[in-house]
């Protein structure tokens, strides 16, 4: 089956934690997104990848980090210095070009404890 | 500043009650507006890409419009399992990739 995979569904964090989230495609495209989504609010971009072993800092990434050393693979993690990070996480794959729809990942939850 | 306004930012209709949600872009050289459907706890799903004023495109009950300024999301009899947050998107100005998503509007439709 072709499509996005996100990891874990939940995810529990404690204060001072490092947390990472995966996202794996198969579909082969060549831009990956994180966005973040809180409630009331759009979604919120993250860090996006247009292409492996680059990626760029998207609206809101202080207290994020991700890498993309696989064209399939762009995992983020949730460091300690995001000090708020509860919140519905989504990935999102596309082809490049503005024109191009995003194709969303299931989302993890992620709560702090 | 590119925003993307939608509204309402909820609506509760009676099965078979007609409405339309609204989607209102300041974006510069639309290079496409695009709307999903998200239910809760899930990720959005893709519904339509709509590139040019005056582009149409349907889906069952549901069927989008564009004019220069702004996008319709029509549903046309709705059922209950229409229920879902709506949202739309348009890409940034300045051949960015990265889409400016409106923060949604949340149907509720009634049996």
């Amino acid at each position: 089956d072709g499509g996005i995979t996100q990891s874990p569904k939940y995810l529990f964090r404690k204060e001072g934690q490092n947390v990472t989230l995966s996202c794996e495609q198969n579909l082969n495209h060549d831009a990956m997104y994180w966005y973040r989504q809180d409630p009331g609010q759009g979604l919120r971009l993250i860090y996006y990848s247009q292409i492996v072993n680059d990626f760029q800092k998207g609206d809101i990434a202080e207290g994020y980090s991700v890498s993309r050393e696989k064209k399939e693979s762009f995992p983020l993690t949730v460091t300690s210095a995001q000090k708020n990070p509860t919140a519905f996480y989504l990935c999102a794959t596309a082809l490049p070009g503005p024109r191009e729809t995003q194709y969303f990942g299931p989302g993890t939850r992620l709560l702090v404890l | 500043e590119d925003q993307v306004t939608q509204s309402p930012e909820a609506l509760r209709l009676q099965e078979g009650e007609s409405s339309s949600l609204n989607c209102s872009y300041t974006v510069s050289g639309l290079r496409g507006l695009f709307w999903y459907r998200q239910d809760p706890g899930k990720g959005p799903e893709f519904l339509f890409t709509l590139y040019s004023a005056g582009e149409e495109k349907e889906k069952e009950r549901l069927k989008a419009t564009l004019t220069k300024k702004e996008s319709f999301l029509h549903i046309t009899a709705p059922k209950p399992e229409d229920s879902a947050t709506y949202l739309c998107a348009a890409p940034r100005t300045g051949g960015s990739y990265i889409p400016t998503f409106g923060r949604g509007t949340s149907l509720i439709v009634h049996p």
